[in-house]
């Protein structure tokens, strides 16, 4: 079992570019969360998805940020026209059910730097 | 909304102290409490996860410990090594928010030889 996998690990954008990120569940896990960590602050969480489903956005920012989760592939985090303050590390974590008995299994983060 | 605060935000100490880190949140309806580990540039390692009807868990050298009274978590580390150099994370999954995770601030520690 390989674990969350993220890639890129290191991405890097010029303003106004678009950044994907990609998210690989652990083997068996249907819930996805992504969580932001800027600089020298803690994680904060963006937003949770099941396959082919957002069920709670209420991190994410309003504008150029959005996220999906196939039927087929990996969860993927989209930031358009990104701008110097996305520079972050940002991290995916999974679940295999939506239980408070659950642990979230995280990954080792993508870090984005725009230039 | 929970908010959840770590105390102190760095910590200096010389190798084999016992230290003691804090960790407090403001809504004691949570399903469990994690300390995680974070590398610099790196992810986060769970250490210990306190579920709600828990006091404390134990691994190594880390004891965790739980008050959901009075919202109150402290992770104690014994004899530390200069490789428990990290910083140290704490994060409370409340009822009304299932699986999705609020963090503190972190503490970050460093260990000297």
């Amino acid at each position: 079992n390989a674990g969350v996998m993220q890639n890129p690990r290191h991405l890097v954008r010029r303003r106004g570019q678009e950044a994907r990120l990609r998210c690989s569940p652990m083997k068996g896990h249907s819930h996805v969360y992504w969580y932001r960590q800027l600089p020298e602050e803690g994680l904060k969480f963006m937003v949770y998805l099941q396959k082919e489903n957002i069920i709670d956005e209420s991190g994410m920012p309003k504008e150029r940020f959005s996220a999906e989760f196939p039927k087929e592939g990996p969860s993927i985090l989209r930031i358009q026209q990104v701008v110097r303050g996305d520079s972050a590390a940002y991290f995916c974590a999974s679940s295999g059910q939506h239980s408070g008995a659950n642990v979230l299994t995280f990954g080792a983060g993508s870090r984005l730097t725009v230039l | 909304k929970q908010e959840v605060t770590q105390i102190p935000a760095a910590l200096s100490v010389p190798e084999g102290e016992n230290l003691v880190l804090n960790c407090s949140f403001t809504d004691s309806a949570i399903y469990n409490l994690q300390w995680f580990r974070q590398d610099p540039g790196k992810g986060l390692t769970s250490l210990l996860l306190i579920q709600s009807s828990q006091r404390e868990q134990t691994s190594g050298r880390l004891n965790a410990s739980l008050d959901k009274s009075s919202g109150r978590s402290t992770l104690y580390i014994a004899a530390s090594q200069p490789g428990d150099s990290a910083t140290y994370l704490c994060a409370v999954a409340s009822n009304n928010a299932g699986n999705m995770l609020t963090f503190g601030g972190g503490t970050r520690l460093m260990v000297k030889p």
